[in-house]
């Protein structure tokens, strides 16, 4: 079955260093993919989202492509902020009613 | 504003007590689900429901139980609840379809002793 692996955290940076989480996917077909965000103490949100191959999505700074030859969506933010502190989730959809399929998440912790 | 409600937030409980864990949504969305998630094991979909009166297993059915009566609210029901159902819940609705945003409630964090 479908599935997605992120790498394992906890990941700690300082202010203003350079993000990536790794990504990659298995599934039939061509899944939408999907990076979700979950703040301490809240549920998950939708942080940016790609739907075919070589598209990015962007959001608050983050940014992610589509990598159907690498089967790949790697997170990247080029300066991350006490306030990216979070876990962030990796997910994948495929077509119809297919359930959102998470990766294990990892969780960022950003020092000043 | 959009949301998905869940209630309560925290609850500990007795091993054996029933009990309901609510989640409504507020955006007309078809598709509603329930996940669990746990350390080390990220989220895994208990149950799911593709409008009302459809209902189907996820994951890790065991042990749980849901209905759609209505299309707004899809609780999540622990006829018997054991130590291992000790976890941090999630309702989540989204549109039918491929690539649909799902919503999150803010979760339910359950304690079984």
């Amino acid at each position: 079955g479908d599935s997605v692996t992120q790498m394992e955290g906890p990941v700690t940076l300082s202010e203003e260093a350079f993000l990536t989480i790794n990504c990659t996917y298995t599934a039939t077909g061509y899944p939408s993919l999907f990076w979700y965000v979950q703040y301490p103490g809240e549920g998950l949100q939708l942080l940016l989202k790609a739907t075919k191959a070589d598209d990015k999505g962007s959001n608050k700074g983050f940014e992610a492509t589509y990598r159907k030859e690498t089967t790949s969506f790697h997170l990247e933010k080029g300066s991350v902020q006490v306030s990216d502190s979070a876990v962030y989730f990796c997910a994948l959809k495929g077509g119809g009613n297919t359930p959102l399929v998470f990766g294990k998440g990892t969780r960022l912790s950003v020092i000043a | 504003e959009a949301q998905v409600t869940q209630n309560p937030r925290y609850l500990i409980t007795v091993t054996g007590k029933k009990l309901t864990v609510t989640c409504s949504q507020n955006m007309n969305h078809e598709y509603m689900s329930w996940y669990r998630q746990d350390p080390g094991l990220g989220l895994r979909q208990i149950y799911y429901s593709m409008n009302v009166e459809v209902t189907d297993k996820g994951d890790v059915p065991e042990g749980y139980k849901v209905s759609r009566k209505e299309k707004r609210n899809f609780p999540l029901i622990l006829e018997s609840p054991s130590p291992n159902q000790t976890s941090l819940y999630f309702c989540a609705s989204r549109l039918s379809g491929g690539n649909t945003e799902a919503f999150f409630g803010q979760g339910t964090r359950l304690t079984v002793v």
